[in-house]
C-alpha cells in the first residue's frame, strides 16, 4: 500500500518558474525523503529530511516538514528542462524497519 | 566507488515461465530492498534482504522470492509468470539499522515484459 500521496499527479510550468510538490503520508516516520525518475529509469536521492527537521536546502531544491499535518513540500527554483521527470516522495516507518515506502509521484514538465 | 548494479536491463518472457533478475549493491551496504513499479506508478516494496534473510515483505505472492548472498548480492525470482508481472523491477541497497538515515541507493533497474 502506499504511504505517501504527491500532490498534483502532473505539473507544467515554463522554464525558470518554481515548482512546487506537495506529499501527504499516513503514520509516523523517521525521515521523510524525495528522489527523481528521468523516463522510467533508476530512482535519484535528491534530499532527506528526518522528523526533527522543518526545512531543508540542497541547491536550488528547498524541502519543508510539517509532522503535525504530516505533510511535506518540494521546491524546485529557476526550473530547468533537465529538471522534467517524475518525483516521488518516500518515507520510513518509526519501527526502525528501514522499509522505505513511495507515493505515486508527481510527474513534472518543464516547458521551454 | 561503484553504485547499485542490476541486470539484465531488460528482459521479455512468456507467461508461466521463471525469471532471475540480479542485484549487487553499492559498496559498503549490507541491505537489499527490491522494488516493482508499474508504468505510471510509484515504486511498490516486494522484500528487503538482510543477513542472508528476509527481514521485510510487501503485498505479493509467493511466487515472487529472493536471495541474498554472503557478498551482499542479491537475486528476485518471479515464478509462473502473469501478464500484470511486467514492471520495472528496482533493487536499493542501504546500510541496515540507521533509523533515521536510511539513504537508499537505487540501481537502473530492470524492465521485464511477460509476452
Amino acid at each position: 500500500s502506499q504511504q505517501g500521496e504527491e500532490d498534483p499527479q502532473a505539473l507544467s510550468i515554463q522554464e525558470g518558474e518554481n515548482a512546487t510538490m506537495n506529499c501527504s503520508y499516513k503514520t509516523s516516520i523517521n525521515n521523510l525523503q524525495w528522489y527523481r525518475q528521468n523516463s522510467g529509469r533508476g530512482l535519484v536521492h535528491l534530499i532527506l529530511i528526518r522528523s526533527n527537521e522543518r526545512e531543508k536546502h540542497s541547491g536550488r531544491l528547498r524541502v519543508t516538514l510539517d509532522t503535525s499535518k504530516k505533510s511535506s513540500s518540494l521546491l524546485i527554483t529557476a526550473s530547468r528542462a533537465a529538471d522534467t521527470a517524475s518525483y516521488f516522495c518516500a518515507t520510513d516507518a518509526m519501527n526502525r524497519d528501514d522499509k522505505i515506502i513511495f507515493g505515486k509521484g508527481t510527474r513534472l514538465h518543464i516547458l521551454p | 566507488d561503484a553504485g547499485v548494479t542490476q541486470s539484465p536491463t531488460h528482459l521479455i518472457k512468456t507467461r508461466g515461465q521463471q525469471v532471475t533478475l540480479r542485484c549487487s549493491p553499492k559498496s559498503g551496504h549490507d541491505t537489499v530492498s527490491w522494488y516493482q513499479q508499474a508504468l505510471g506508478q510509484g515504486p511498490q516494496f516486494i522484500f528487503q534482504y538482510y543477513e542472508e534473510e528476509e527481514r521485510q515483505r510487501g503485498n505479493f505472492p509467493d511466487r515472487f522470492s529472493g536471495h541474498q548472498f554472503p557478498n551482499y548480492s542479491s537475486e528476485l525470482n518471479v515464478n509462473a509468470l502473469l501478464l500484470g508481472d511486467s514492471a520495472l523491477y528496482l533493487c536499493a541497497s542501504s546500510l541496515f539499522g540507521q533509523g533515521g538515515n536510511t539513504e537508499a541507493f537505487f540501481g537502473q533497474g530492470t524492465r521485464l515484459t511477460v509476452v
